[in-house]
């Protein structure tokens, strides 16, 4: 079974750092994988899908990085701001069954202190 | 585009009540939806698949008889938390994929359920 760890479970950062979150999975047979921002007593919003055959996807101040064979995924906020406080959710997709189970790691929650 | 709304966004019940949670697709037509459970400060776990016009696949030690799931329609679907205890109390999200769409699954605002 696919299992998913992020590192750290809690960052805070002064406004305008630049950040790295990191996430792991342990089955490197994955469909795709996909970052998520979850705000306190809210849903999910997609910030960035990567196919598995992709390295990295970009959405303005957003990095995501994928690298199967280590299992890793790495997500850069570029000039960080107190708007980007939020958790972040890291999920990786099953292969077999496409992208109808979702894996979703513990999360990082971030803060971004003005 | 792609709006998932979940109906109520928190609702407060006494054990042993049951409690209805809908997932409605705004703007296309879901021909999958997703139900997961989110317990605090762990990670969002799938519950179960729904297909519409079929019954739903549930995950390994869900309950199909306490959790039921309905997808009568290509933009409605419902948990149903029967004879609730304080235990299921958790955040419950749904998410739906159309197949047009690519495999996005796309979430909604989610349900805080509080079991008394």
């Amino acid at each position: 079974k696919q299992e998913v760890t992020q590192i750290p479970a809690a960052l805070s950062v002064p406004e305008g750092e630049n950040l790295v979150l990191n996430c792991s999975f342990t089955d490197s047979a994955i469909y795709n994988l996909q970052w998520f921002r979850q705000d306190p007593g809210k849903g999910l919003t997609s910030l960035l899908l990567i196919q598995s055959s992709q390295r990295e996807q970009t959405s303005g101040r957003l990095n995501a990085s994928l690298d199967k064979s280590s299992g890793r995924s790495t997500l850069y906020i570029a000039a960080s701001q107190p708007g980007d406080s939020a958790t972040y959710l890291c999920a990786a997709s099953a292969h077999q069954t496409g992208a109808n189970n979702l894996f979703f790691g513990t999360g990082t929650r971030l803060t971004v202190i003005p | 585009g792609a709006v998932v709304s979940q109906h109520p966004s928190w609702v407060i019940c006494k054990s042993g009540t049951s409690v209805k949670i809908e997932c409605r697709s705004l703007d296309f037509q879901a021909t999958t939806m997703f139900w997961y459970r989110q317990f605090p400060k762990q990670s969002l776990m799938l519950m179960a698949t729904s297909n519409e016009g079929s019954k739903a696949t549930y995950e390994q030690g869900v309950e199909k008889d306490k959790f039921l799931i309905n997808h009568a329609s290509l933009t409605l679907s419902t948990l149903t938390v029967t004879s609730a205890h304080p235990e299921d109390s958790s955040f419950y999200i749904c998410s739906a994929r159309d197949r047009g769409l690519g495999e996005t699954q796309y979430f909604g605002p989610g349900t805080r359920l509080l079991v008394l």
